[in-house]
């Protein structure tokens, strides 16, 4: 069967780093995506990768590796408005997204 | 605002009502896509259209059933649904194919309860 593994709820201080982990097993691999998701309101694209390394984007990057199935959001310099869930995605052999079930993130002060 | 809208917002049936949600997309994409989410779940993908023909239906109940009148326009119509149909209903769209961005971009969502 398919499956994305990430952490259920990470919690995080104001203006650090942190680090959220995303595992998957899935039948073929076109691309990987990271969504934010604040309570209440859709998800949104924050970023896509497809080849191995690293993408960075302001404060957000994430990390691919293939070989091991495995991704990371990265967020540096957090602030409270990133408490959201974090949504990890992979699109498989169909050209489907497969979900995780999101990592709650808490920004404490 | 991401560029999708969805009516109505919030909707409460009863599990003899028919009601129906509405998505509408206004950025020109060619793929439209409804997802259930259930609190503590992974989103579950229900129907996919891309280029107005559905190509994905993924074991949904036959209560529910999609329209997609055109590229821009989707529907989704409810009828005799159970309690365990209460959830966020997310409508998406994206671009599919050569020169496509693939990001899907979604809709605010219509929370459905049903009693």
């Amino acid at each position: 069967g398919q499956n994305i593994d990430q952490p259920t709820e990470m919690t995080a201080t104001e203006g650090a780093i942190v680090q959220i982990n995303c595992t998957y097993q899935t039948s073929g691999f076109n691309g990987l995506f990271w969504y934010q998701q604040h309570a209440g309101e859709a998800p949104t694209f924050l970023s896509y990768n497809v080849l191995d390394g690293l993408e960075e984007k302001g404060r957000f990057s994430s990390f691919l590796s293939r070989s091991k199935g495995y991704s990371y959001l990265l967020l540096k310099e957090l602030q409270m408005k990133d408490s959201a869930s974090y949504l990890c995605a992979v699109r498989d052999s169909n050209y489907q997204l497969i979900w995780g079930a999101g990592t709650k993130l808490i920004i404490k002060p | 605002e991401t560029g999708v809208t969805q009516t109505p917002r919030h909707l409460v049936m009863g599990m003899t009502n028919k009601k129906s949600l509405k998505c509408e997309q206004h950025l020109g994409h060619n793929a439209m896509y409804w997802y259930k989410q259930s609190a503590k779940k992974p989103l579950e993908l229900m129907f996919v259209y891309n280029f107005k023909e559905q190509t994905e239906n993924n074991s949904v109940p036959s209560r529910f059933s999609p329209e997609c009148p055109n590229s821009s326009h989707l529907f989704l119509h409810l009828h005799t649904l159970q309690p365990e149909d209460s959830a966020l209903y997310l409508c998406a769209s994206s671009q599919e194919g050569a020169g496509g961005s693939y990001e899907q971009y979604f809709g605010p969502g219509t929370r459905l309860t049903v009693t």
